[in-house]
């Protein structure tokens, strides 16, 4: 199956900055999906990815406050954007394998916004 | 978005016992339904999923049961162990949009020994 690498693990920035989380498929996806968990709760799903489309939003998120990008099939970028402390969480990026039901999930990465 | 809900919110067994964990949905095109478990501080890890077209699936001490006309599926986990203690989420795909995982709400499941 489909393995990704995702960057920072985890990182800590100040209230109004932005922050880019980064994701690496070691094979080539046709969509990449984005998730948010805050601490004892459930994934959400923010987005999904194609690669040289516009991402499409789920209900509550918007590209303007969590831009992602997919140049290309093993890659997609989130940023959040001005960052409040009500963004701390946990950012996943995933994607589905070759069979529909294979799905992978990157490592996260934990954001503290102080 | 909460299409996939599950219940109990929090569920305690001894061990030994069977834990049962219930997952209903609303989206009828949603054909595929997988669980996953995860630890503190860790991702999901897939543990079973099953088909829209079966009504069973087992896979050692965990077995999925199928109910597309209730739209209700649930899991069972036999012989708790203390190391089942997580939280567990059903989660479920349909064929448009990609086929984002959409997860439930969770269930937390402690084993006591």
């Amino acid at each position: 199956s489909v393995l990704l690498y995702q960057k920072p693990n985890r990182d800590i920035c100040q209230s109004g900055t932005s922050l880019k989380i980064q994701c690496v498929a070691d094979s080539q996806v046709v969509s990449m999906f984005w998730y948010q968990q805050f601490q004892e709760q459930s994934l959400m799903l923010m987005a999904t990815a194609n690669e040289g489309s516009e991402a499409t939003y789920e209900s509550g998120f918007t590209k303007d406050k969590f831009p992602i990008s997919r140049p290309n099939l093993t890659f997609s970028t989130l940023t959040v954007n001005n960052a409040r402390p009500g963004d701390s969480s946990i950012y996943f990026c995933s994607c589905a394998g070759q069979g529909d039901s294979d799905y992978t999930f990157g490592s996260g990465t934990r954001l503290l916004v102080i | 978005q909460q299409q996939v809900r599950q219940s109990p919110q929090s569920l305690t067994v001894w061990e030994g016992e069977t834990a049962i964990l219930n997952c209903s949905y609303e989206n009828s095109a949603f054909d595929y339904f997988p669980w996953y478990q995860q630890f503190p501080g860790e991702g999901p890890a897939l543990l079973i999923s099953i088909l829209s077209v079966s009504d069973k699936k087992e896979d050692g001490r965990f077995t999925i049961f199928f109910n597309k006309r209730e739209k209700k599926l649930s899991l069972h986990i036999a012989d708790s162990q203390p190391g089942d203690s997580a939280t567990y989420f059903c989660a479920a795909s349909a064929p448009q949009g990609g086929r984002a995982l959409i997860f439930g709400t969770g269930t937390t499941v402690s084993v006591s020994p």
